[in-house]
């Protein structure tokens, strides 16, 4: 089966515009959580949906915001970008909730702001 | 609280001979672990996890992890490493009666010599 896809895989964005990523879980899975991941500050979590809910979010300012949709297709959105947003950003997704759910993880949207 | 430490940034082996990665944890609760591999520019997939059950897991391309309570230790081994398996290696924590809380270790490189 198809596993978990993110569009599109690379960004350019200027300083200030606000972009949206998007994340296709594998068909079945309907928790999706997105990740950060820069050199400097490794992989950070953002947050986590399930059944269009946001249950769980990392420690990231107001910009950073998400949404599910009822298929749990998922986005995110940061808005007045800032040079420090540039990062690989992974989405995941897996069959439950619990913590012994292993996460099947896209191959990511590398953002370059400028 | 919870925490997860990979004690090597970076580790060379010669093709062949044996890997060993380490990784400690700090939880509270019972955890699950995880380790996850990552190629560049993919995103992470999952090597094996530990969730409660045996405590020698093993996984895929011949890695296993021993789970070590007493030492809080979650080691991955490999007997003999393969070219292809230069790589990013993340271990992963997360609360096993919570939604979600991931914790990812801070990566290491593994580089293998001909």
């Amino acid at each position: 089966k198809a596993g978990v896809t993110q569009t599109p895989r690379y960004l350019i964005k200027t300083r200030g515009q606000q972009v949206t990523l998007s994340c296709s879980p594998i068909s079945g899975h309907r928790s999706v959580s997105w990740y950060q991941q820069t050199p400097g500050q490794g992989l950070q979590f953002l947050f986590e949906y399930f059944s269009e809910t946001q249950r769980n979010k990392g420690n990231f300012p107001g910009r950073f915001s998400g949404r599910q949709f009822s298929n749990s297709r998922s986005e995110m959105n940061v808005s007045t970008l800032e040079l420090g947003d540039s990062a690989l950003y992974l989405c995941a997704s897996r069959n439950g909730q619990g913590g012994d759910y292993g996460y099947t993880f896209g191959s990511g949207t590398r953002l370059t702001v400028v | 609280a919870q925490s997860v430490t990979q004690l090597d940034s970076h580790v060379s082996v010669s093709e062949g001979t044996p890997v060993l990665l380490r990784c400690n944890y700090s939880s509270s609760y019972s955890p699950s672990l995880f380790w996850y591999v990552q190629h560049p520019n993919k995103g992470l997939q999952l090597l094996l996890k530990y969730t409660s059950a045996a405590t020698l897991v093993k996984g895929i391309n011949g890695f296993e992890a021993e789970f070590k309570k007493s030492e809080t230790s979650f080691h991955l081994t490999k007997p003999s490493a393969h070219m292809s398996d230069a790589a990013e290696y993340f271990c992963v924590v997360t609360l096993y009666s919570s939604a979600s809380k991931i914790i990812f270790g801070s990566g290491t490189r593994l580089s293998i010599r001909p």
